[in-house]
This record gives structure tokens, C-alpha cells and sequence, in this order.
């Protein structure tokens, strides 16, 4: 039982333009949504996160968006580069696991940004 | 800045070997945790601990055991390995108490079973 999907593999978008990654959820208690980087051969790194309190954050060329009653996040890069291009992993933690910060992951979607 | 340490990077072993990974973060904090990331499914949480002391199952956990030896440490063993525990294994550590906080990770240990 898939708790946070990322339905999307993979995505390719242009040098400039805008790119959607996208994730969603089926566990109601998950009450903090984070994304993470990751480069091959290296550990993921975190990116930006966003509580359930929230419906957007942003930082910079980076801004997740919650939307609480579609189960469903979203996170923009604008505009792309190629440096940009990884594999993007959405991840939540919840009530439930309160007392421990575990995190459930997405299967991930690797961006590719062409020059 | 080390941040969070895994060693070694690379290992292969034969059925029914033994193994242990290390891991050590120099962040001062108090939880910690193994991952392992299989192609087309993310990373699933294998162990976990919540703080010095003490240590819980994760999502996957047959086939591993854990010691959490100190603040810094966290290390996972396989007493038998198997071929379906080749994967890419990642520690991770976070300063969690009431308040969510992300994880760090380190660069991963790849093993190979043959």
C-alpha cells in the first residue's frame, strides 16, 4: 500500500521553463510534506518542506503547493536549469509517527531540464 | 562540514555472508535512520532511532538488525545476506523533537549479494 505516490517517472521540460512535479497522498495524518534532491551517486538533499498549516512555501526558484483536500502536492521550479536536473523524491511525516520524524517516500521522478 | 558519514561506499558479498554498515553524523542530533532505495520504489525505512538508546522497526526490517552504539552512531548489520537485500543503503539523522525537522542523509553504501 503505495501511502505517497509520484506517479510521474519521469519529465523533461526546456532550459527557462516551468517544471510541475507532482505527489500525492492517501494518509490523512501526514502532516508534514518534504522534497528531496538527489544526483546520482550522492544522498538525497532536502529541498523545501511545507506543513499541513500551509497551502504554499516558497524559496527562492522553488515553491510547494498543499492542497489539503485533494491529498495532493506539487512542487515548481522557475525557471529550470539543467543543474536542476535530478531525481525529485516527495516524502511525509506524520501525526502518527509524532514521536520519531519517520518519513514515507514517493517512488520519485527524474527531471530532465535541456538546454 | 562531514555531516552524515556511511561507510564503506561499495561492497559485494556472497550468500549467507555477514556485514555490518557504519554510519556517523556530526550533527549533534538525536534520531537516526536506514533506508534502502530499490529502483522504481523510493526509499523505504528499514530501522529507526528516535534517540540514544533506543531503536525501532521500520517498514523492512527482516533480515537487518540495528545498534545505535553512541549519539553519533548508528550502525546496520545482515547476519545472512541475501540476494534480495542488494540495494542502495542510506543513513540518515535529524534534530526531531516536537517540531518536524528534515532529514540529512549521507551518500549511501551500494551492496551487491551474489
Amino acid at each position: 500500500d503505495q501511502q505517497v505516490k509520484q506517479n510521474s517517472p519521469s519529465l523533461s521540460v526546456q532550459e527557462g521553463r516551468i517544471s510541475i512535479l507532482n505527489c500525492d497522498y492517501t494518509n490523512s495524518m501526514f502532516d508534514y510534506f518534504l522534497w528531496y534532491k538527489k544526483y546520482p551517486a550522492e544522498g538525497p538533499t532536502f529541498l523545501i518542506s511545507i506543513s499541513s498549516i500551509k497551502d504554499k512555501n516558497e524559496d527562492g526558484r522553488f515553491t510547494v503547493f498543499l492542497n489539503k483536500s485533494a491529498k495532493h502536492l506539487s512542487l515548481h521550479i522557475v525557471p529550470s536549469q539543467p543543474g536542476d536536473s535530478a531525481v525529485y523524491f516527495c516524502a511525509a511525516s506524520g501525526r502518527g509517527s509524532s514521536n520519531t520524524g519517520k518519513l514515507i517516500f514517493g517512488q520519485g521522478t527524474t527531471l530532465q531540464v535541456k538546454p | 562540514n562531514a555531516g552524515v558519514t556511511q561507510t564503506p561506499k561499495f561492497q559485494v558479498l556472497k550468500t549467507g555472508q555477514s556485514m555490518t554498515l557504519q554510519c556517523a553524523q556530526d550533527m549533534n542530533h538525536n534520531s537516526m535512520y536506514w533506508y534502502r532505495q530499490d529502483p522504481g520504489m523510493g526509499l523505504r525505512l528499514i530501522y529507526y532511532s528516535a534517540s540514544e538508546g533506543t531503536t525501532d522497526k521500520g517498514e523492512v526490517p527482516n533480515g537487518y538488525n540495528v545498534s545505535r552504539l553512541n549519539k553519533r552512531e548508528f550502525s546496520l548489520r545482515l547476519e545472512s545476506a541475501a540476494p534480495s537485500q542488494t540495494s542502495v543503503y542510506f543513513c540518515a539523522s535529524s534534530e526531531f523533537s516536537r517540531e518536524h525537522q528534515p532529514q540529512h542523509f549521507g551518500d549511501g553504501t551500494r551492496l551487491s549479494i551474489l
